[in-house]
């Protein structure tokens, strides 16, 4: 089973700040990595896939990165709308999901 | 508008049985992957299974084998998932999901959930 370790685990930031998810699959994935974004009491929404490709419609402040197994969601210029739950997701092999990342304002 | 509805949750007793259905419209249902991923109470979330667009293929995490069926009717646009020997560890908000075209498992639409809770 492939695993996936994202930190931290919860993250104070301000509007306006930019901050920085990282995923870490416990073996190569390939590109096969995708983000969500979960409100509370809502559906994860998908955010970027194939590690870097961002979904239609969600905003160009979000962008992926990745270095082998290591893998980073970025949020640039923070919005009140941005505080919420993150979650990696790997689908290389069936699919398993990061522990997620709480945003929170700081 | 896609949208996929799901129903069935409730408070079933440890070794109990449910049945849960999703109804999927706005999209050509039978030309899609789906899958079910749960989340337990304050937790993160878990992959529990899926089907081909055809059912000849279905997939499960292992912590639900021999007990979760996967099934749907593309006739009804409906999916399902029977669980049995339901657990404590089941517990949580179960959510239907279609995996994207030509993508692979990239969930790019969800219902809002349906809650299940095993306890006696």
């Amino acid at each position: 089973d492939i695993q996936m370790t994202q930190s931290p685990s919860t993250l104070s930031a301000s509007v306006g700040d930019r901050v920085t998810i990282t995923c870490r699959a416990s073996q190569s994935i390939s590109h096969n990595l995708a983000w969500y974004q979960q409100e509370p009491g809502k559906a994860p929404k998908v955010l970027i896939y194939k590690a870097t490709s961002l979904e239609s419609g969600v905003p160009s402040r979000f962008s992926g990165g990745e270095s082998g197994t290591e893998f980073t969601l970025t949020i640039n210029s923070l919005q009140p709308d941005d505080f919420a739950t993150y979650y990696c997701q790997q689908y290389y092999s069936e699919a398993s999901f990061g522990g997620g990342t709480k945003v929170e304002i700081k | 508008e896609v949208q996929l509805v799901e129903s069935g949750g409730g408070l079933v007793q440890p070794g109990g049985s449910l049945r849960l259905s999703c109804a999927a419209s706005g999209f050509t249902f039978r030309n899609y992957w789906v899958s079910w991923v749960r989340q337990a109470p304050g937790k993160g979330l878990e992959w529990v299974a899926n089907i081909k667009e055809d059912e000849s293929v279905k997939y499960y995490v292992d912590s639900v084998k021999g007990r979760f069926t996967i099934s749907r009717d593309n006739a009804k646009n409906s999916l399902f998932l029977q669980m049995n020997s339901l657990r404590a560890e089941d517990t949580a908000v179960y959510y239907c999901a279609r995996e994207a075209l030509g993508v692979g498992r990239v969930f790019d639409s969800w219902g809002q959930g349906t809650l299940v809770t095993v306890s006696s």
